[in-house]
């Protein structure tokens, strides 16, 4: 599994657009890049995938460049709810039955008022 | 939308105690996990499972913890004599499958503290 390597923390305000760009310079031909949130206690929640370009939800968007080598997190018009850890994580393809997530420490944002 | 439910949300328990942590994933989830988080660091894979057998465990995962799914529904991992270093947070989290990264959902998790 590629690894991965993020800001430790972010500090935004409110309404503010928050980029959170993640590197992955071993990333293979079939690994896709999931982001991840975690509020305190709380289990991870999904936020979004992709594997190149661009890809929008109802929450953020995901940019991918041309090479893959990162990947960047937009998270626009931040509130105070978005304080939280986002995690990148890359894989691919399985062999077998193997699926696991390895996760990094992510990224802490704080959105201030 | 479906979630991922785990119980006890918080688990006290005295060390050398067998533990159970419950977990039902979604319901037409086939790829169940647990992870495990201790205060202030990273989440820890610990095993993952398919087609009611394991199919990856990590070194954390040794012959003190056992997973099983005794019906259709509830997944759990059992901690049979625990120890002060057991004390985190549990997660599970199941996925539907497929080729490639697939999207896991994780529950609220358990607290377990042993003392």
């Amino acid at each position: 599994l590629a690894k991965t390597t993020q800001p430790i923390s972010m500090d935004s305000y409110e309404g503010q657009e928050v980029n959170i760009t993640c590197s992955h310079n071993n990333i293979a031909t079939n690994d896709y890049i999931t982001w991840y949130q975690q509020f305190p206690s709380q289990g991870p929640r999904f936020i979004i995938q992709g594997y190149k370009t661009k890809v929008t939800n109802e929450v953020a968007s995901l940019f991918i460049p041309a090479d893959r080598k990162s990947s960047t997190l937009s998270l626009p018009r931040v509130s105070l709810s978005d304080t939280a850890v986002y995690y990148c994580l890359v894989g691919g393809r399985r062999a077998g039955n193997n699926r696991k997530l390895i996760w990094g420490l992510g990224t802490s944002l704080a959105v201030n008022p | 939308e479906p979630e991922v439910t785990q119980t006890p949300s918080h688990q006290v328990t005295q060390m050398g105690q067998e533990v159970i942590l419950r977990c039902v994933p979604i319901s037409n989830h086939l790829y169940f996990y647990w992870y495990r988080q201790i205060l202030g660091q990273k989440v820890e894979f610990l095993v993952s499972f398919y087609n009611n057998e394991i199919s990856e465990k990590s070194e954390i995962f040794d012959d003190q913890f056992s997973v099983e799914r005794p019906d259709g529904s509830n997944f759990t991992l059992k901690i049979r004599s625990t120890k002060l270093e057991d004390s985190a947070m549990y997660f599970c989290a199941s996925g539907p499958g497929g080729d490639f990264q697939e999207t896991q959902y994780f529950g609220p998790g358990t607290r377990l503290l042993v003392l």
